[in-house]
């Protein structure tokens, strides 16, 4: 079945550093690929997406590019900042089915020192 | 747009009481899903609806869970005779369908703690 698999955290960086958040998924067809952010105490937001190979989504700096040969969606920032702090998620929904549920990795905490 | 907005935010209940949560979607959504999140994992999918109809649910939902969405508007998901292990934060989203590639956004949660 569909699964999606994402580095283990915490991952602890200082302000600035550069961030990669490896993130690896097997599908059937060909999935839609997501980043979610949850802020301490707040919901899920969608943080950007990719929706076929080679697509490179982004936003807020944050990038990340769907590699179907690697089966990979890994996340980069090049300058962390501390308000970064937070849990992200990797995920893929199908679109081979009429459901498009979304199924999650377990999430990577990063905290951000100043 | 307001989002999507989730009642109550917090519910403590004792083993074997019933609670109902609320999910008051998007306006003009089509789609609403719920999804269950416990403590260091992802959400994990419980169960879809498509305006009125529910057209998936996942065999994490028992028999002791039931979800609703009358007139395709907002939706209501019932624990019946809660357990210890119902607790968790319990996630609506919305989406348009747009040929399945609408994103889904979500709401902040109602987390849920059986005693």
């Amino acid at each position: 079945g569909n699964s999606v698999t994402q580095m283990e955290g915490p991952v602890t960086l200082s302000e600035e550093a550069f961030l990669t958040i490896n993130c690896t998924y097997t599908a059937t067809g060909y999935p839609s690929l997501f980043w979610y952010v949850q802020y301490p105490g707040e919901g899920l937001q969608l943080l950007l997406k990719a929706t076929k190979a080679d697509d490179k989504g982004s936003n807020k700096g944050f990038e990340a590019t769907y590699r179907k040969e690697t089966t990979s969606f890994h996340l980069e920032k090049g300058s962390v900042q501390v308000s970064d702090s937070a849990v992200y998620f990797c995920a893929l929904s199908s679109t081979g089915g009429a459901t498009n549920k979304l199924i999650f990795g377990t999430g990577t905490l990063l905290a951000v020192q100043p | 747009d307001t989002g999507v907005s989730q009642n109550p935010r917090h519910k403590i209940t004792k083993r074997g009481q019933n609670v109902t949560f609320r999910c008051d979607p998007i306006s003009e959504h089509n789609r609403l899903y719920w999804y269950r999140q416990t403590l260091g994992q992802g959400p994990e999918f419980l169960t879809y609806f498509q305006n009125e109809a529910q057209l998936e649910k996942s065999r994490l939902l028992s028999d002791r869970f039931s979800a609703e969405r009358p007139k395709g508007s907002f939706s209501t998901l019932e624990i019946q005779r809660t357990e210890q292990g119902d607790s968790a934060m319990y996630l609506c989203a919305s989406s348009l369908d747009a040929r399945g590639l609408g994103t889904q956004y979500f709401g902040p949660g109602t987390r849920l703690l059986v005693l």
